[in-house]
């Protein structure tokens, strides 16, 4: 159960886009669309934001986007706003029927 | 209003035992699988355990299998986790998460956390 792989940081200016990968392995993101993303914000509990690679609950932005290839899931902020600025966690489903979290990014609106 | 309410964190000394209780209200709760995650201080998040609605199906990290026991009470809309043989590295915050309704399960709806602090 290793955790998936995400940059520390990434940062942006308001109004750009950003995209955070999150690698996996064949045990986990490579082979199921059961990946989700999440925001937290300092402080406070994480949010769902994506899930099943590319969906977003009712209520999120649709400046929040997902995609996933191969072993490689990516989560896109576009039209970046200050309150963009948190610590964002990949997920997946495994094949032990386990779920393991990214290690977690923080994004910097500048 | 989906709401989830953890309690039962504390200071406990290694070795010993804690059990965490989150009450969920808002929605009907023998209806959505339910789990534990936990977050180390400045750290980041890890899944610890899950359970279905019914409770028949139980699944649990590695890290904790063995040691902590996950249940739920659907009378009382009332999720557990039993943590025995605690170490210093189980210290985090511990928030209980529902799911959205499908499997797997997705952490849809998170309660704001109980902290569990394991030191001597």
């Amino acid at each position: 159960q290793s955790a998936l792989t995400q940059p520390a940081s990434v940062s942006g200016s308001p109004g750009q886009s950003i995209t955070i990968p999150c690698t996996g392995t064949s045990s986990d993101v490579g082979s199921y669309n059961y990946v989700s993303w999440y925001q937290q914000h300092p402080g406070k509990a994480p949010k769902l934001m994506i899930y099943d690679v590319s969906n977003r609950p009712s209520g999120v932005s649709n400046r929040f986007s997902g995609s996933k290839s191969g072993n490689t899931a990516s989560l896109t902020i576009s039209g970046l706003q200050a309150e963009d600025e948190a610590d964002y966690y990949c997920s997946s489903y495994t094949s032990t029927s386990t779920w393991v979290f990214g290690g977690g990014t923080k994004l910097t609106v500048l | 209003e989906v709401q989830l309410l953890e309690s039962g964190g504390g200071l406990v000394q290694p070795g010993g035992s804690l059990r965490l209780s989150c009450a969920a209200s808002g929605f009907t709760f023998v209806s959505y699988g339910m789990s534990w995650v936990r977050q180390a201080p400045g750290k980041g998040l890890e899944w610890v355990s899950a359970i279905t609605g019914g409770g028949g199906s139980t699944y649990y990290a590695d890290s904790v299998k063995g040691r902590f026991t996950i249940s739920r009470d659907n009378s009382k809309n009332t999720l557990y986790l039993q943590m025995n043989s605690l170490r210093a590295e189980d210290t985090a915050i511990y928030y209980c998460a529902k799911d959205l309704g499908g499997w797997p399960f997705y952490f849809g709806s998170w309660g704001q956390g109980t902290l569990v602090t394991v030191s001597s």
